[in-house]
């Protein structure tokens, strides 16, 4: 079945140092991929979006993201986290119906 | 750009009762929007597609006659939850897709629904 895999439920990074949330893909053909984040109570933002092109994609709020086809992966970076980008990211894919298949979230921690 | 708008934010009603939740999309129109349901600390689970003048299409195990979704013009899409009971208590969040064949959905800020 054709999915993204989010492996940590938790990342916990110190304010001003890099931070990586991770994102594997499953999809057969060109996967497009995206990125969002939820902060409490609220819906999904968009971060930004990998669909052909650069295989690093930069997007809101200083984040980025490189697509490995080798390696199947769309990690999410940034070089300096913030105490304020602490929230939920969801990684997700669209596949052949256009649907979003959302990833299970990795909650952001970012501790002063 | 791409704001999506939903009302009401919070909703507290009765078992039995019915509720209606709008989802808008203010600059830009959007032949499909999409409803889905988020369970604390859990990940969006698809419920239905919903296509401007047509048919919604709902996942499986979706009931298409409790969860009634309206498309009527390319900005609003409605979600009525019908006869509502606890177990629909839940946040309820709605995407829309700029016409013309963008990927991006942008997403509504949720509803959260409790059902008494």
């Amino acid at each position: 079945a054709q999915s993204v895999a989010q492996p940590e439920d938790q990342v916990n990074v110190a304010e001003g140092n890099p931070l990586t949330v991770k994102c594997t893909y499953s999809v057969s053909g060109n996967p497009y991929l995206f990125w969002y984040v939820q902060y409490p109570n609220r819906g999904l933002q968009f971060l930004l979006k990998y669909i052909t092109g650069d295989n690093l994609v930069k997007g809101s709020y200083g984040f980025e993201a490189e697509f490995n086809k080798s390696q199947t992966s769309f990690h999410l970076k940034k070089p300096s986290a913030l105490v304020s980008d602490s929230a939920l990211y969801f990684c997700a894919h669209t596949g052949a119906t256009n649907k979003l298949i959302f990833g299970t979230g990795t909650l952001l921690a970012v501790q002063p | 750009g791409a704001v999506v708008s939903q009302h009401p934010s919070r909703v507290i009603c009765k078992s039995g009762t019915s509720v209606k939740i709008e989802c808008r999309s203010l600059d830009f129109q959007a032949t499909t929007m999409f409803w889905y349901r988020q369970f604390p600390k859990q990940s969006l689970m698809l419920m239905a597609t919903s296509n401007e003048g047509s048919k919604a299409t709902y996942e499986q195990g979706v009931e298409k006659d409790k969860f009634l979704i309206n498309h009527a013009s390319l900005t609003l899409s409605t979600l009525t939850v019908t006869s509502a009971h606890p177990e629909d208590s839940s946040f309820y969040i709605c995407s829309a897709r700029p016409s013309g064949g963008a990927e991006t959905q942008y997403f509504g800020p949720g509803t959260r629904l409790l059902v008494l």
